[in-house]
């Protein structure tokens, strides 16, 4: 049962302090999308990769989120430094162009305190 | 990019009653509509969807209807149950594969 993984699932961090989080797409998918979810503002798309190029990243704040795929099998995004208003669940999913679906990742719960 | 909107927020309905859930888009361009259901702590998974060349689909108790002229869609549950709980997203995929969604309606059943 190929699934998208991401690590880690639980992350609480002090405010400054450097996060990654990791995400394994399935095998053989050709995009990958990184959202935020908070109460608020539902799913916001922080960045979408397409063959490992960074197709869009215009959601993601740019001064201290970045996102990268240095392999087809892993995708990174990376806080640097954290805020408390980064706390949120960070979902990772991935498809393929052709078929249109995306499958998400169980998520990293990121609080900063 | 796309701006996907949708409504109602929060949504209750009695058990066996029908759901109905409605977004609209803004990017003409966009050719495919899924649905995905997120459960309590969990993963958003896909229950339906519906590709721009075609205006109703149904799988067993849900259904979507898409309007492309008014670039509005629509997610129809009938005969409601408790399990149906949960938080709904409606979403667009653009001419560039790139995927948006909605802000989630948060649909409870009620015994």
């Amino acid at each position: 049962d190929a699934r998208v993984t991401q690590t880690p699932r639980h992350k609480v961090t002090e405010m400054g302090q450097e996060v990654t989080m990791r995400c394994q797409p399935i095998l053989g998918h050709n995009t990958v999308f990184w959202y935020r979810q908070t109460m608020m503002q539902g799913l916001e798309l922080l960045a979408y990769f397409r063959n490992r190029a960074p197709l869009d990243d215009s959601g993601m704040p740019k001064d201290r989120f970045s996102a990268e795929m240095p392999d087809a099998t892993l995708a990174t995004l990376k806080i640097q430094p954290s805020e408390p208003r980064d706390s949120a669940v960070y979902f990772c999913a991935s498809g393929l162009v052709r078929a249109n679906e995306a499958f998400f990742g169980q998520g990293t719960r990121l609080t900063v305190v | 990019g796309e701006n996907v909107e949708q409504h109602p927020s929060t949504l209750s309905v009695q058990e066996g009653d029908s759901a109905v859930i409605k977004c609209t888009y803004s990017d003409s361009a966009s050719n495919y509509f899924p649905w995905y259901k997120q459960e309590l702590g969990k993963r958003p998974q896909l229950i339906i969807d519906i590709r721009s060349n075609v205006g109703e689909k149904k799988d067993q108790r849900i259904a979507v209807t898409l309007n492309k002229t008014a670039k509005h869609f629509s997610l129809h549950i009938t005969e409601t149950q408790p399990e149906d709980s949960a938080v709904y997203f409606c979403a667009a995929v653009t001419g560039a594969n790139n995927l948006f969604f909605g802000t989630g309606t948060r649909l409870t059943v009620i015994p």
